[in-house]
């Protein structure tokens, strides 16, 4: 079962800041938070990740509360290509030669950027 | 850099045939991930592949197979087909460094839809 929960949808104005948020209250120390997006029917795009400290990169912003349990994703103007499915998971840093490659989707919050 | 590929991007087979998708990493990465993705359960993980050899795996019957070449390229092979196997099939690659620890981001592929009439 996936870690996490979010919020099923959400609607955010064009221009404006996107805030999805993520609960991930069973966190362990060595897990960390990634999220991904998927537009209708393609493969997901990866948008950022981290492990205790705020991320940003030139898709979106990651705020990770102090206890890590929860976590938001910003996208600081969202535009209408915007609108898709996004994921929050946890995953464990894992061994070169182990197993690290197992990603468990939840279902996402559904994001409709408005005009 | 080109991203993930798979082939092809659209099937339609009939019950009980086989069908065998293929997925080319991006240049450098060693590892091979496979997806199932239906309306009703959602992403699931099927298998992984590193080095040609499978590391992990989902809860998917027998009928659901791999492999990995040499290449990093990847099959998958599903025999027998059900209706119920009419998904998105997604491939994720990633870089699996050679050394300590790696969160090793995966990157998807476009997916391939098939139906299974």
């Amino acid at each position: 079962d996936a870690k996490t929960t979010q919020p099923p949808s959400m609607d955010c104005a064009e221009g404006r800041a996107a805030n999805l948020p993520c609960n991930h209250s069973t966190i362990s120390g060595n897990e960390y938070v990634y999220w991904y997006r998927q537009i209708h029917s393609q493969g997901p795009q990866y948008i950022i990740h981290g492990l205790k400290n705020n991320e940003t990169n030139e898709m979106a912003s990651l705020i990770i509360t102090e206890d890590r349990k929860s976590s938001t994703l910003i996208l600081p103007h969202a535009t209408l290509r915007d609108t898709a499915v996004y994921y929050c998971i946890v995953r464990v840093e894992a061994p070169i030669s182990n197993q690290g490659g197992k990603l468990i989707f939840g279902q996402g919050t559904e994001l409709s950027v408005k005009p | 850099k080109a991203g993930v590929t798979q082939t092809p991007r659209y099937l339609i087979k009939t019950r009980g045939q086989q069908v065998t998708l293929s997925c080319s990493p991006i240049s450098g990465h060693r590892s091979v991930s496979w997806y199932q993705q239906t309306p009703g359960q959602g992403l699931q993980f099927l298998f992984e592949y590193f080095s040609e050899t499978q590391r992990n795996k989902g809860n998917f019957p027998g009928r659901f197979s791999g492999r990995q070449f040499s290449n990093s390229r990847s099959e998958m092979n599903v025999s027998t087909l059900e209706l119920g196997d009419s998904a998105l099939y997604l491939c994720a690659s990633s870089l699996k460094g050679t050394s300590g620890t790696s969160t090793d981001t995966q990157y998807f592929g476009p997916g391939t839809r098939l139906t299974v009439l």
